[in-house]
């Protein structure tokens, strides 16, 4: 059965700072798709990043980048030169026969 | 904007009563998907309809019912509602059912008193 981890239920990082949002994920499907959603206070569900499970190179999106290893499977997100704006719920999510979703991890961005 | 269009955006009821959730898709996706989603329970996935026909069907009661209609359009029923069926109510949408990333549309909030 498919199933998505995110270990941090709450993160901090400083502003300007780098920070990297913990995924595993199980599937015994050899073809897969792995993204990452961020949720703001409003509440809408922003689609961030895509990574295909045949992809050789790992996924970026401006600031966002996906540290995809396969043999781990780990789907962690790199959030580079945090903003306060990046404050936000931020969910795991992996393709199958629905989107299975992690718990998220609450991301707060320190002046 | 995701191209996902939900009403209403926010939806108030009594206890008993039944309410009907509007999604409307992404140009040209094919696929809708409806979560529920609430403090203590987090992102439940619902349901998921492909070109008008139920494809995969997650943690829905029966007292929830769905379709999707011809032009894509898809409804969620709820029913006899349940002070605990109070919940942010999500539409998403994909051009197919695998492998592509689903664009959500802004949630319905309902709250049942």
């Amino acid at each position: 059965a498919q199933k998505i981890t995110q270990t941090q239920p709450g993160m901090f990082v400083q502003e300007k700072e780098a920070v990297t949002l913990d995924c595993t994920y199980d599937t015994s499907d050899p073809s897969y798709g792995l993204f990452w959603y961020k949720q703001p206070s409003s509440g809408e569900m922003i689609f961030l990043i895509y990574q295909g499970s045949y992809d050789q190179q790992n996924a970026t999106e401006g600031r966002y980048s996906l540290n995809f290893q396969k043999a781990r499977k780990s789907a962690n997100l790199v959030i580079s030169a945090s903003q306060l704006g990046d404050s936000a719920m931020y969910f795991c999510a992996m393709s199958g026969n629905q989107f299975y979703f992690g718990t998220g991890t609450s991301l707060t961005v320190i002046p | 904007d995701s191209g996902v269009t939900q009403t209403p955006k926010h939806l108030i009821t009594a206890t008993g009563q039944r309410v009907t959730l509007r999604c409307s898709p992404r140009s040209g996706d094919l696929s809708v998907y409806w979560y529920q989603q609430s403090l203590d329970q987090g992102l439940q996935f619902l349901i998921q309809y492909y070109n008008g026909e139920e494809r995969a069907k997650g943690n829905i009661l029966e007292r929830f019912s769905a379709q999707q209609f011809p032009d894509l359009h898809s409804e969620l029923n709820l029913s006899s509602l349940e002070l605990g069926d109070s919940a942010l109510y999500f539409c998403a949408s994909s051009v197919s059912s695998i492998d592509t990333e689903a664009f959500f549309g802004q949630g319905t909030r309902l709250t049942v008193v």
